[in-house]
């Protein structure tokens, strides 16, 4: 969706190392999501941010949402092969996450 | 199980034929919602409810998609007279409620592929 862009499209990166994707809206969000998409399956849920300059972690990754409400990072440190798949930002644009709005996702490939 | 379950999980059919997929949404789950994923396209929202009525069908694309949910679980997503471009992975999922606070959770999908 134009409403939601996320960069870069595609990670390679080698085990051990950090990175960083990107999730922008065009704008204001109620609430962004992240999940993780392997091959063939589903979307797992990752982390929820509602509120501006929120940040939350979970072992090896951290979410963030700035203070506006437009731009969220998801930051993997020491990644490792398990991390790799598509990572794909949702935006509540509602109220009322009645529905998501996706990012095209990010395609992360960690090499050993 | 304990998660979202869809079936098929793969359906090859021919152009102009119907389909039917169905979604089991987590138990206890009063909103369940559909979502279409194609590689042009993204994924894509199509249709949510909130127990059996659907306050938000804006996504659906044409007249030839419609869904329904029956006891406030099973719901099934049909597309009559398929054609190529419906050819995508169709992703359902629940939550406990449809506010703010509720994370949706993804079923396995099912790749509908229209010859």
């Amino acid at each position: 969706s134009q409403e939601l862009e996320q960069s870069p499209q595609s990670l390679i990166v080698q085990e051990g190392k950090n990175l960083t994707i990107n999730c922008t809206s065009s704008k204001t969000l109620y609430g962004l999501y992240w999940y993780k998409q392997k091959y063939g399956e589903g979307l797992i849920f990752l982390m929820m941010l509602q509120k501006g300059g929120e940040e939350k972690s979970h072992e090896k990754i951290t979410a963030k949402l700035d203070e506006k409400k437009q731009q969220s990072s998801l930051h993997i440190t020491a990644s490792q092969p398990s991390h790799a798949g598509i990572y794909l930002c949702g935006a509540d644009f509602t109220g009322t996450a009645s529905k998501l709005t996706f990012g095209t996702g990010t395609r992360l490939q960690v090499t050993l | 199980g304990a998660g979202v379950s869809q079936s098929p999980s793969n359906k090859v059919t021919e152009k102009g034929k119907d389909v039917e997929l169905r979604c089991d949404p987590i138990s206890g789950h009063t909103a369940l919602y559909w979502y279409r994923q194609s590689l042009g396209q993204g994924l894509e929202f199509l249709i949510y409810f909130q127990g059996n009525s659907a306050p938000d069908k804006s996504g659906l694309p044409s007249d030839r998609f419609s869904a329904e949910r029956t006891g406030g679980s099973v719901s099934t997503l049909t597309i009559q007279r398929t054609q190529q471009e419906d050819s995508a992975v169709y992703l359902c999922a629940s939550s406990f409620k449809g506010s703010r606070r509720s994370e949706q959770f993804f079923g396995p999908g099912t790749r509908l592929t229209v010859l």
